[in-house]
């Protein structure tokens, strides 16, 4: 199946420093990606649709000027929390949706991100 | 708003099958039923999907009903590796369109 990979896997940061994480669609272009992030226990919520070439689509509660998306080529996306606060400390994992296909996401293997 | 509705958890014993089931009786008519699951600490991880067939690859079966308000994720040999949370969602195939996960459930393969 096709690939999406994230990098970093794992980050810790100082409070109030920015964190970028990396979203690669390896085998296949993605005009779409979706980032969602995840607290323990919980299911997946959907933070914003990333389009290649244009601005994220971001969902109701989730700052767009925190959560900084872009989507500069058809295999890259990246998410910069910015100024990282300890709430923000979660499981942010990317997906891609590959052109062509029936629809199926493949995701990334996520990457964890503490604040201190 | 996730679209389905799942059992929250369920166990299987060890090679036996594992039925899971998912209701989407809001389910529009150009939208699939896909199923994903998620090992802990992981990214989730394509199972299969399906429009109104039922269909099957190395890993599941999918069982929709005729009027697509439910289907059944078939494992037809559950295994220890299995236990995950599985999620079934319902979308059209293309477009950015939201993809809202529920709950999903919990299965626990029992040794």
């Amino acid at each position: 199946g096709a690939v999406v990979s994230q990098h970093p896997s794992r980050v810790i940061c100082k409070s109030g420093t920015s964190v970028k994480i990396e979203c690669r669609s390896l085998d296949f272009q993605a005009t779409t990606m979706f980032w969602y992030r995840q607290f323990p226990k919980q299911s997946l919520m959907l933070m914003a649709t990333s389009n290649e070439g244009s601005k994220a689509t971001y969902e109701q509660g989730v700052e767009k000027d925190k959560f900084l998306i872009n989507h500069a080529s058809l295999t890259l996306s990246t998410l910069t929390v910015t100024s990282a606060h300890p709430e923000d400390s979660s499981f942010y994992i990317c997906s891609a949706r590959r052109g062509g296909g029936t629809g199926e996401l493949f995701f990334g293997e996520g990457s964890r991100l503490t604040v201190l | 708003d996730a679209k389905t509705t799942q059992p929250p958890s369920m166990d299987c014993a060890e090679g036996r099958a594992a039925n899971l089931p998912c209701n989407h009786s809001t389910i529009s008519g150009n939208e699939y039923v896909y199923w994903y699951r998620q090992i802990h600490s992981q990214g989730p991880q394509y199972i299969i999907h399906g429009l109104k067939n039922n269909e099957t690859n190395e890993m599941a079966s999918l069982i929709i009903t005729e009027d697509r308000k439910s289907s059944t994720l078939i494992l037809p040999h559950a295994t220890l590796r299995d236990t995950a949370v599985y999620y079934c969602i319902v979308s059209p195939p293309t477009g950015a369109n939201n993809l809202f996960f529920g709950t999903g459930t919990r299965l626990t393969v029992i040794p």
